[in-house]
């Protein structure tokens, strides 16, 4: 079975650029979590769909960020525009959508924003 | 949890023996725990869950272990090896959502 697939795998802007991530989860998950990642932290979401609808997204910066998953399927997340505090590593993770079931990582996407 | 920036703390172990990596957990609405193991430049990945009415689950050569009331779960890993390196993470679902809330992480070096 595939895993969650991410690209970029890096990707480095200057700091008022734009910037934009892809994810595909693993089939037939409903669930898919974007987080955030800073150096030596763990992992923070930043919003949740559930097939194409936002269960979350308390934590995520929306005068900069945004996130779609226009057919339940495959999201991209992005900054627009990017600060110097936004380099990180952006996480896709993928669940089959019931209450406690284990999340699945992908590789992530390392931002540096210059 | 807590943020401790860059200087995560680390655990150090010879091969061969038992690691115990301990996580305190912030919500006691909390009833489900993942120990996610993260090795560089890859997503974290499962290692083994524990439901709340559960203190202790076994899986291959690691154990978890839940303390609820003080809020504290161990992952214990047996003859530790080299691949073992990496940085472990705990995270708690809260009872009734899809939310999942990561601890600030343990480097565990394996020393040969």
């Amino acid at each position: 079975e595939a895993g969650v697939a991410q690209s970029p795998r890096y990707k480095i802007i200057e700091k008022r650029q734009s910037v934009a991530f892809w994810c595909n989860p693993i089939s037939g998950h409903a669930t898919l979590y974007w987080y955030q990642q800073i150096l030596g932290q763990g992992p923070k979401l930043l919003i949740q769909f559930q097939n194409n609808g936002v269960v979350d997204d308390s934590q995520l910066p929306k005068d900069r960020f945004s996130a779609e998953r226009l057919k339940g399927v495959d999201s991209t997340l992005k900054i627009q525009p990017a600060k110097l505090e936004d380099s990180a590593v952006y996480l896709c993770a993928s669940s089959l959508g019931q209450v406690k079931e284990t999340q699945y990582f992908g590789p992530g996407t390392r931002l540096l924003v210059l | 949890g807590e943020s401790v920036g860059l200087h995560l703390p680390t655990l150090s172990v010879q091969e061969g023996d038992n690691s115990i990596i301990n996580c305190a957990y912030s919500n006691s609405a909390s009833d489900y725990f993942i120990w996610y193991k993260q090795e560089s430049g890859k997503g974290p990945q499962f290692i083994i869950d524990i439901r709340s009415n559960m203190d202790k689950r076994q899986g291959q050569r690691v154990t978890v272990l839940l303390n609820k009331t003080v809020k504290h779960l161990s992952l214990q890993i047996a003859a530790t090896q080299p691949g073992d390196s990496a940085v472990y993470f705990c995270a708690e679902n809260i009872k009734g959502t899809y939310k999942y809330i990561f601890g600030t992480g343990t480097r565990l070096k394996v020393l040969a």
